[in-house]
């Protein structure tokens, strides 16, 4: 299954917002509304931060958002802070006629200037 | 808490086996589905496959398929992962993760164990 493509890098300066596409072909990002997105810091496990496309689960701050239009999803950073520098990856499920599998896109690091 | 840890991981020669534990506290492991996740060094991640909540079916990612196998105790709250014909591209960190079906998403991540595929 081919990864999703997300730009590899991506900056924006404190307290600006700065937007992460993850792009798939139907079949994936665009026939199944699972696009989740996770946050991953140097050397630690990868957190969840958005599920079911847009939702947030609790404890994540209401400064990360995203949406989904067509086979394209994206995450929003607003307001940024020097603890948002890091990686982000998003994943979405496929299902083909009798098959199961979930990737990721490559990952995108994001830098606060 | 909710915990996941791995365990299992090292260093084994190209064509070797390695098999990788996950242990599962503070949450009903027997009612989800698992997944493991993989992370060579400097890359992004990698779906390895899953497993059905009660054993029943699993799923590989096309470039392990043949090779892995993932496997459940539900008794004992444990996932495994055995690895055959290991070669350098599967050196990685190596995660398990609790597939919650309602969020559908992946809620917990353990913190990973290290597989080196080296001679």
């Amino acid at each position: 299954q081919s990864a999703l493509t997300q730009p590899p890098s991506a900056s924006g300066s404190p307290g600006q917002s700065v937007t992460i596409s993850c792009t798939g072909i139907s079949g994936d990002v665009g026939v199944y509304n699972y696009v989740s997105w996770y946050q991953q810091h140097p050397g630690k496990a990868p957190k969840l931060i958005i599920y079911d496309n847009t939702k947030r689960p609790s404890g994540v701050p209401d400064r990360f958002s995203a949406s989904k239009s067509g086979n394209t999803a994206s995450l929003t950073v607003s307001g940024l802070q020097a603890e948002d520098e890091t990686d982000y990856y998003c994943a979405s499920y496929i299902a083909t006629n009798n098959w199961v599998s979930w990737v990721f896109g490559g990952g995108t690091r994001l830098t606060v200037l | 808490q909710v915990h996941l840890v791995e365990s299992g991981g090292g260093v084994v020669q190209p064509g070797g086996s390695l098999r990788l534990s996950c242990a599962a506290s503070a949450f009903n492991f027997a009612g989800h589905g698992m997944h493991w996740v993989r992370q060579a060094p400097g890359k992004g991640l990698d779906w390895v496959g899953l497993i059905r909540y009660d054993g029943t079916e699993t799923y590989y990612g096309d470039s392990v398929r043949g090779r892995f196998t993932i496997s459940r105790d539900n008794s004992r709250n444990t996932l495994f992962l055995q690895m055959n014909g290991l070669g350098v591209d599967d050196t990685a960190v190596y995660y398990c993760t609790k597939y919650d079906g309602t969020l559908r998403a992946f809620d917990i991540w353990g913190k990973g164990t290290l597989v080196t595929v080296s001679s």
